[in-house]
């Protein structure tokens, strides 16, 4: 079946600091990856998504220069949380799909800032 | 900018019986509407996904859409304490499925 494996599932870091998330899809090409965050007692958010031979769309209020993605494969995507502030904790999913399949999301990475 | 709420934030409803979860969105345009599931600690799943007017049942799932009233639910009948989850409505406008939404609402199945 669909996997995807977000990594690291839990992580905390100083605030200033950067963080980066990984995400795997398992027997299916990710064609699109979709990043989410949930922040405390809010809804995910769609951060950016990113689609195989097209340029990576980012949201309003979200962008390359705070969470820069990466997608070298079909298989793997990364997102960094650059200069990360308590205003940037929550949990961020990553969802995959092949085409337009639905999207099998991860169990996400919960950011703690201190 | 496209807003999906849902309602109730919470419910408890007995084994058995019938459960409905509420999701209105604002964007007449939109055209994809799913309900996920989340399990606690586990990603959410995408549960029942419906494309047009109408209804749709699967096993004990039922996905109601009325584009017309902004608002579409979903009813599970004979509610199991399995059902017990939070549910995530989601709303995209097009076909690349960019999906907003819903804060959810914790259901709990009490035996």
């Amino acid at each position: 079946g669909a996997l995807v494996y977000q990594y690291p599932r839990r992580t905390i870091c100083k605030s200033g600091t950067s963080m980066r998330m990984e995400c795997q899809a398992v027997g299916f090409q990710a064609t699109s990856v979709a990043w989410y965050r949930q922040s405390p007692q809010k809804t995910f958010e769609l951060i950016a998504l990113s689609t195989v031979n097209s340029a990576i769309k980012y949201e309003q209020n979200f962008t390359q220069e705070k969470f820069p993605i990466s997608h070298p494969n079909l298989s793997f995507s990364s997102m960094t949380v650059l200069n990360a502030y308590l205003e940037d904790r929550g949990l961020y999913l990553c969802g995959a799909r092949l085409q337009n399949s639905d999207y099998t999301f991860g169990s996400g990475t919960r950011l703690l800032v201190i | 900018q496209q807003n999906v709420q849902q309602s109730p934030e919470s419910l408890i409803v007995p084994e058995g019986a019938r459960t409905s979860l509420n999701c209105t969105f604002s964007d007449s345009a939109s055209q994809y509407f799913w309900w996920y599931r989340q399990h606690s600690g586990k990603a959410p799943k995408a549960l029942m996904s419906i494309f047009s007017n109408g209804e749709k049942e699967e096993g004990r799932f039922t996905i109601h859409l009325n584009k017309a009233s902004l608002h579409f639910s979903l009813h599970i009948r004979d509610s199991q304490p399995s059902d017990s989850a939070l549910y995530l409505c989601a709303v995209s406008l097009d076909s690349n499925y960019q999906l907003i939404w819903g804060s959810g609402t914790k259901l709990i199945i009490k035996p």
